[in-house]
């Protein structure tokens, strides 16, 4: 069945940087966009970023662009999102997704990642 | 970017109760939305697309209308199982989604 594990989350201080990564199975790595979503501590759900199938396309929420970098390697299942010069709103879990049919609705999800930065 | 209002914020409601969540959208999104169900501590979960087309395995208790600017999330006869964080969500303007704020249904 599908699956998708997050890694990587953890206490990082303001200014760090940390590495997040999307580990899945069930389903043709290569052949889909990925998302990330993030959801602050008893807050709304936020779009991220994406990447399409090849890794040639990457769009940023306005939020992280210039701090956060999505990638993949399709050869290892992953997705990664690289996050840098992290700030206390960074705080949140962090979900990897797939839009299955490419029409903006997320049926799979990770069970996330939570990302604490605090000094 | 367009915005998602939803409303009420919170609800409270009693087993066999119908519900009904309303979502607003900052412009016409035609029926690029999406009700997402999230239980605490898990990550969303996708009942309808497309304004009202219900996601297999949802019951069908649930149920999604509107088209334009207005939506609303319909339970039909609400169960203990139903308590529950939920989100409307925008794909109009994919990739740069975005999501209501959220509404907290209590069952009393």
């Amino acid at each position: 069945q599908v699956q998708l594990v997050e890694s990587g989350g953890g206490l990082v201080k303001p200014g760090g940087s940390l590495r997040l990564s999307c580990a899945v199975s069930g389903f043709t790595f290569s052949d889909y966009y990925m998302t990330w979503f993030r959801q602050a501590p008893g807050k709304g759900l936020e779009w991220v970023s994406d990447i399409s199938s090849t890794g040639g396309r990457t769009n940023y929420a306005d939020s992280v662009k210039g701090r956060f970098t999505i990638s993949r390697d399709n050869a290892r299942k992953s997705l990664f999102l690289q996050m840098n010069s992290l700030t206390v709103e960074d705080t949140a879990v962090y979900y990897c997704a797939r839009d299955r049919h490419s029409s903006g609705w997320f049926v799979d999800w990770g069970h996330g990642t939570l990302v604490s930065v605090s000094s | 970017d367009i915005q998602m209002t939803q409303s009420p914020s919170s609800v409270s409601a009693s087993v066999g109760d119908r519900v009904t969540i309303t979502c607003r959208a900052s412009q016409d999104i035609s029926s690029w939305l999406a009700w997402y169900q999230q239980r605490p501590g898990k990550a969303p979960s996708l009942l309808i697309f497309a304004a009202s087309t219900l996601q297999g395995g949802v019951p069908s208790r649930f149920s999604g209308s509107g088209s334009g600017r207005d939506f609303s999330l319909t339970i039909s006869s609400l169960q203990p199982e139903d308590a529950a964080t939920y989100y409307c969500q925008q794909a109009y303007s994919s990739p740069r989604i975005s999501f209501g704020q959220g509404t907290r249904l209590e069952i009393k």
